[in-house]
């Protein structure tokens, strides 16, 4: 069964200073797509960065990167020059592709909560 | 870009009763939709897959009786909580798939029952 790892519950951060938070997931599936979401307290999922399984390059986005380990099946996001806004919970998730392909369901990690200090 | 519309946003309503929660995609057609529900301070639990024009699939431990689904267009699925008692209290959020393979979540829905 698929399963996704955050081992961080919570993480500080001071401002304008970078963070690192820590997915690893479980799978035997070869493609797949792995995604960060963050949900502020208003509870809306927001879609943070992703990431393809067949894809080496290490996805990035402004101030959001990723370090895809496909072999250690590990999906680190690292948040730089963090600003008072990126305070909220952070959740790891994994999605995989049937031989039908179309979408299938999100699994998500139990999720990480950033605070940042100014 | 693609937008998930959840309504309504909250909801009390009466224990024994019925509340209906609708997710729409804004500019897309979703044949697949999925149904959340998020307990404080935990992750989200994933409830089910609506289907377009087809029954849902349910996760295993969730009452299909008690939570229904129907899924009977392009661009809406609804969750009705039947009979709701307390314990069916909580944040209730749906997603659909959009282009690119990206799902794209609703804003959410409390569910209060008194």
């Amino acid at each position: 069964a698929q399963t996704v790892t955050q081992s961080q519950p919570e993480m500080s951060v001071q401002e304008a200073e970078t963070v690192t938070l820590s997915c690893t997931y479980d799978t035997s599936e070869s493609d797949y797509y792995l995604f960060w979401y963050k949900q502020p307290p208003s509870r809306q999922m927001i879609l943070v960065i992703r990431q393809e399984a067949y894809k080496q390059q290490n996805a990035t986005e402004n101030r959001f990167s990723v370090n895809f380990q496909k072999a250690a099946k590990s999906f680190s996001l690292k948040i730089s020059d963090s600003q008072l806004g990126d305070a909220a919970m952070y959740f790891c998730a994994y999605r995989w592709e049937t031989a039908q392909g179309g979408s299938e369901k999100l699994v998500f990690g139990k999720g990480t909560k950033l605070t940042v200090n100014p | 870009g693609a937008v998930v519309s959840q309504h309504p946003s909250r909801v009390i309503c009466k224990s024994g009763t019925s509340v209906k929660i609708e997710c729409r995609s804004l500019d897309f057609q979703a044949t697949t939709m999925f149904w959340y529900r998020q307990f404080p301070k935990q992750s989200l639990m994933l409830m089910a897959t609506s289907n377009e024009g087809s029954k849902a699939t349910y996760e295993q431990g969730v009452e299909k009786d008690k939570f229904l689904i129907n899924h009977a267009s392009l661009t809406l699925s609804t969750l009705t909580v039947t009979s709701a008692h307390p314990e069916d209290s909580s944040f209730y959020i749906c997603s659909a798939a959009g282009a690119g393979n990206t799902i794209y979540f609703g804003e959410g829905s409390w569910l209060t029952v008194v």
